[in-house]
């Protein structure tokens, strides 16, 4: 079951530069779509979300991106900054299911250097 | 702020054991989850839990797993008869209402030798 992926394992960012995370789906059902920051030993901890009626939410130094007909999410993270050296989950859900359960991705591991 | 709380972190335990695995949601939260990573695979969605009754379950979610809220407070996921696959990180989660960001406990870590 792979409604939604993340295809890139890990990604490497200069200090300061922009780091991509990208997440695709199959499932058209889904209209809402959140990222969450997961660091070891803890729990995903929730960044920034987007509903499907929007393309484009910001918060801070983070904006996620919506693409529907390519059924393809980002998050740009700018400037980045050592700190933000996590695990990245793309997770999605639909209005229509009766308990908003989340569709999560595999995660990208995005390590900041200084 | 509010947070979701977990215990034990960590669980060893024999295989064909019971555990019980607790959680404290946010207090005016009304949906619970419980999902569960295996080393090195994706969060996966086991089972929600609104108004006393388990409204949905997955196909990991079989007769050997059970949820109660004994309380106000608590929320329980039971493992029967634990297996060796049954080996990952459970996490709980929490939301006030449906399709409203869900927030996650730390985790606790079952290693089922």
């Amino acid at each position: 079951d792979q409604q939604v992926k993340q295809n890139s394992p890990s990604l490497s960012v200069q200090e300061g530069r922009i780091s991509i995370l990208n997440c695709d789906y199959t499932n058209s059902m889904f209209d809402y779509f959140l990222w969450y920051k997961k660091y070891p030993a803890e729990g995903p901890t929730f960044l920034i979300s987007i509903s499907s009626i929007k393309d484009k939410n910001e918060d801070g130094r983070f904006t996620v991106f919506l693409n529907k007909s390519a059924k393809h999410l980002s998050l740009h993270i700018v400037p980045s900054q050592p700190g933000d050296s996590a695990v990245y989950f793309c997770a999605a859900s639909w209005r229509s299911s009766n308990t908003g359960k989340l569709i999560f991705g595999q995660g990208t591991t995005l390590q900041v250097k200084p | 702020e509010p947070e979701v709380t977990q215990t034990p972190s960590h669980q060893v335990t024999q295989m064909g054991q019971e555990v019980i695995l607790r959680c404290v949601p946010i207090s005016n939260h009304l949906y619970f989850y419980w999902y569960r990573q295996i080393l090195g695979q994706k969060v996966e969605f086991l089972v929600s839990f609104y108004n006393n009754e388990i409204s949905e379950k997955s196909e990991i979610f079989d007769d050997q797993f059970s949820v109660e809220r004994p309380d106000g407070s608590n929320f329980t996921l039971k493992i029967r008869s634990t297996k060796l696959e049954d080996s990952a990180m459970y996490f709980c989660a929490s939301t006030p209402a449906h399709q409203e960001t869900q927030y996650f406990g730390p985790g606790t870590r079952l290693l089922v030798l």
